[in-house]
Formats: C-alpha cells, sequence, structure tokens
C-alpha cells in the first residue's frame, strides 16, 4: 500500500521527556514536512524538508527537531523546552520540489497529550 | 497580517443548497493555489488544485482572482457527506515549497 504512515496514532508525554514522532513514506516524493493544528485553528508549520540531509525552520519551530537521514522518513522529536506540546501533529510529503503546482498529500495524524 | 485569511462559519446550509466560500491571501507572490477538506479529527484531504482559468470537479468550481487576490470554492447540491471544514492553501513564486493554511471554513449541511 503506497502512502503517508504515522506512528503512533496516540502518544503521551511526561513532563521533562522527550518524545519522536515517526513518518514514513513509500512514494518517492522529495519533500517532506510537519504540522502541528491545535484544535479549532488551522496548520501550524513547525520543520520542512525538501532533499535528504537538509530542513529548514517553519513558523514555529522552537522546541522541536527533526532529521533526514533517509528519503522515505523524517522523523519529528518534541524535546522538553516545547511547553505546550499538546496537539494533532500531521506530517506531509509532496512529490517534487521543484514543481510549483503540485499539492501535499498527509499522514492520518499523531495525537500528542501531555500526562 | 495572515498569509490567508478564511471565514470560520459555519455556513448551515440545507442539502441541496449552493454555497460559497471565499479565501483571501495577502502575497501578491502567491503562485499555487489549492482546497483541502478536513473532517472532524481527520487529515486534511487535496479536495482540488485552483487554476488561473478557473477549473471544475463534478459539483466543485474554484475560480483564482488575482487581482483582488482571493479564490474561491463553489459547491453545488449540497450533500450530507459534504460537511467539513475546508481549508485554503497558498504557496508562493520564491518558495513554492512552503506552504500556508488558512485556518478553515466549516461547513454543516442539514437534511
Amino acid at each position: 500500500d503506497g502512502g503517508i504512515t504515522q506512528s503512533p496514532k496516540y502518544l503521551f508525554r511526561k513532563e521533562g521527556q522527550n518524545v519522536t514522532l515517526s513518518c514514513e513514506q513509500n512514494l518517492n516524493h522529495d519533500a517532506m514536512y510537519w504540522y502541528r493544528q491545535d484544535p479549532g485553528q488551522g496548520l501550524r508549520l513547525i520543520y520542512y524538508s525538501q532533499i535528504v540531509n537538509d530542513f529548514q525552520k517553519g513558523d514555529i519551530a522552537e522546541g522541536y527537531s527533526v532529521s533526514r537521514e533517509k528519503k522515505e522518513s523524517f522523523p519529528l522529536t518534541v524535546t522538553s523546552a516545547q511547553k505546550n506540546p499538546t496537539a494533532f501533529y500531521l506530517c506531509a510529503s509532496r512529490l517534487d520540489r521543484d514543481s510549483r503546482n503540485q499539492p501535499q498529500h498527509f499522514g492520518d495524524g499523531t495525537r500528542l497529550s501531555i500526562l | 497580517r495572515k498569509e490567508v485569511e478564511q471565514d470560520p462559519g459555519p455556513f448551515n446550509v440545507p442539502e441541496g443548497a449552493t454555497v460559497a466560500f471565499n479565501c483571501t491571501y495577502s502575497n501578491s507572490a502567491s503562485q499555487s493555489f489549492f482546497w483541502y477538506r478536513q473532517d472532524c479529527r481527520k487529515e486534511p484531504k487535496l479536495l482540488m488544485s485552483v487554476y488561473s482559468s478557473g477549473n471544475e470537479d463534478g459539483r466543485f468550481t474554484a475560480q483564482l482572482n488575482r487581482a483582488s487576490q482571493y479564490i474561491s470554492l463553489l459547491i453545488r447540491d449540497s450533500k450530507l457527506s459534504d460537511s467539513a471544514t475546508y481549508l485554503c492553501v497558498v504557496s508562493q513564486i520564491y518558495n513554492f515549497n512552503k506552504f500556508y493554511f488558512g485556518s478553515g471554513t466549516k461547513l454543516n449541511v442539514k437534511p
């Protein structure tokens, strides 16, 4: 089955703990993204990567870190520095970083809560 | 000022009605435009891209007005299953790998 797989679906974090959200795609897409969505609000960009071993900060990168060691994987770590991590986290990918009109496609998300 | 703005709604319409949403964008360098649909507690799904000349996909029609910097989505013959939040998404010519999302317009279609 081709697509974008996020895991886990639900995640609970203790105070002071780092947690890592997984995002894997087998679509051979160049670009990958992480967004955060709070209840009743739009998506806010955390980080994005256009190519392996390169990534850029989005609008709300503080308290988060990413890596892009393989084309198909773009894990997001929510560090203890992120004081309000409770949100719905969405990973997306896009086929061709050099093409203007291609949309993003999303995984089905991870819900993170604080214990 | 937000890059992309949408009326949050909700728009409450009866089945069979025609409903239209607008979305305004602030940056004239905006180049690519999309409408996504998001059901409650689910991921956004691409509804349609928006092309300069306007485009139609079944009951859905999207239009772009560059002079006034807005895009629109028209839904004809609304179905109960159209109830969702509709997100407007924009990217810009100097970095078309970065996308800006509106907060969404909620549509409730009632029997």
